[in-house]
């Protein structure tokens, strides 16, 4: 099956420092991925689509200047949380969009990304 | 607004027992039907899709149902395991992927 990676798995920040989180589609192509936040005992909550080549398009109440998504090529996508703070500190999963086979739009995750900030 | 119910929360089974897990949504305009499989501070595993047009999928001890009229989805497994216990996720795709909240599954040896 189509195997999606994040780096890192788990990260450590201090508060007001920056953090990049990414996600690579290893053998498959993703015109589009998906960040995710997930807290405890909760449904994972949709942070924001990537588009290949364009603007990322953000979730209500997600804020674009803090959740920055680049998604440069087809295999790679990134997120970088700006000037964390503790409140960050989350479980962030990444998936990516495969629709090989015609029109199953199946999407694969990653292994997920625990960020502490302190 | 799209919402996603899964029953029970958590459950607790001897091994060797079948079980059904169940999910619930309340807009049938759905693209797809997904189960997923998270270990704890884990990813997740795609188990079963079930397009929109199907009504079941199976993979090995593992067998899903979509009634999209109802609005509900069942995932059976047969011959419960201890390495079957994890949290199950069932997702329906309308543009986006609707998560439930999962239903923590325990295996007893």
């Amino acid at each position: 099956g189509a195997v999606v990676s994040q780096h890192p798995s788990r990260v450590i920040c201090k508060s007001g420092t920056s953090v990049k989180i990414e996600c690579r589609s290893l053998d498959f192509q993703a015109t589009t991925m998906f960040w995710y936040r997930q807290f405890p005992k909760k449904s994972l909550m949709l942070m924001a689509t990537s588009n290949e080549g364009s603007k990322a398009t953000y979730e209500q109440g997600v804020e674009k200047d803090k959740f920055l998504i680049n998604h440069a090529s087809l295999t790679l996508s990134t997120l970088t949380v700006t000037s964390a703070h503790p409140e960050d500190s989350s479980f962030y999963i990444c998936s990516a969009e495969s629709t090989s086979g015609g029109s199953s739009y199946e999407q694969y995750f990653g292994p997920g990304t625990r960020l502490t900030v302190t | 607004k799209q919402e996603v119910t899964q029953i029970p929360a958590a459950l607790s089974v001897p091994e060797g027992e079948n079980l059904v897990l169940n999910c619930s949504f309340t807009d049938s305009a759905i693209y797809n039907l997904q189960w997923f499989r998270q270990d704890p501070g884990k990813g997740l595993t795609s188990l079963l899709l079930i397009q929109s047009s199907q009504r079941e999928q199976t993979s090995g001890r593992l067998n899903a149902s979509l009634d999209k009229s109802s609005g509900r989805s069942t995932l059976y497994i047969a011959a419960s395991q201890p390495g079957d216990s994890a949290t199950y996720l069932c997702a329906v795709k309308e543009g986006n992927l609707i998560f439930g909240k999962g239903t923590k599954l325990s295996v007893k040896p």
